[in-house]
């Protein structure tokens, strides 16, 4: 079955610098990525995802890439600001619609 | 347009009790996905619903766990004779296979406490 391996765990940037999240997956099956942001005590929150037809998906300060032939995808925020600061989750869908979680990075954005 | 609701938010019981944990999807859907989350880990796939239907249970413990999306009112996760390693944060995902069946939208989740 499907496995999504996430890096890193921890990542601290200064506020107003970039931050990268990376997702393995091992699926060439899959085809749909969401990205998550959770916060503490709520549920997860989707902030952007990307289809297998394209490489790259951009909104605002947040952009995923996708490489399907080494079968991983990336996360990139600009800007950070105090706000970003969350649990970050990638996945992937299988071919029955269940997504595979990656295990999170926790994401801290210092002032 | 309400989001995915989920009661209760906060549950606590005692092992051997049983926890129902409820699941209203997004106005227009009609699945839905139950994940659990251990403390400091990603969500683990449980089941897959649609009304009146399992789709998908190969998350699902055989014994105790039980789920359903009957064609009126929430879904369901029963969890019969809690014990200890069953406390977790429940989450339930709904998606309009009309529109993209892939998009799943999260509720609130459950945090369930078995003492």
């Amino acid at each position: 079955g499907e496995n999504v391996e996430q890096h890193p765990s921890t990542l601290s940037v200064q506020e107003g610098d970039s931050a990268v999240i990376k997702c393995t997956y091992s699926d060439s099956a899959s085809n749909y990525f969401p990205w998550y942001k959770q916060e503490l005590g709520k549920g997860p929150q989707l902030i952007i995802d990307i289809r297998s037809n394209v490489g790259e998906k951009k909104d605002q300060r947040i952009a995923v890439t996708l490489n399907k032939t080494a079968k991983h995808f990336s996360l990139h925020i600009t800007e950070t600001q105090p706000e970003d600061s969350a649990v970050y989750f990638c996945a992937a869908m299988d071919s029955s619609y269940k997504l595979i979680f990656g295990s999170g990075t926790r994401l801290l954005v210092r002032p | 347009n309400a989001g995915v609701m989920q009661n209760p938010r906060h549950l606590v019981r005692r092992r051997g009790q049983e926890a129902r944990l409820r699941c209203s999807p997004m106005k227009g859907h009609s699945h839905v996905y139950w994940y659990r989350q251990l403390p400091e880990e990603g969500l683990k796939f449980m089941v897959y619903l649609q009304k009146e239907n399992i789709i998908d249970e190969s998350g699902m413990p055989k014994e105790r766990f039980s789920a359903e999306f009957p064609k009126e009112g929430p879904s369901i996760l029963r969890i019969q004779q809690v014990v200890r390693g069953d406390s977790a944060a429940y989450f339930c995902a709904s998606s309009d296979p009309s529109t993209s069946s892939e998009t799943q939208y999260f509720g609130p989740g459950t945090r369930l406490l078995v003492l």
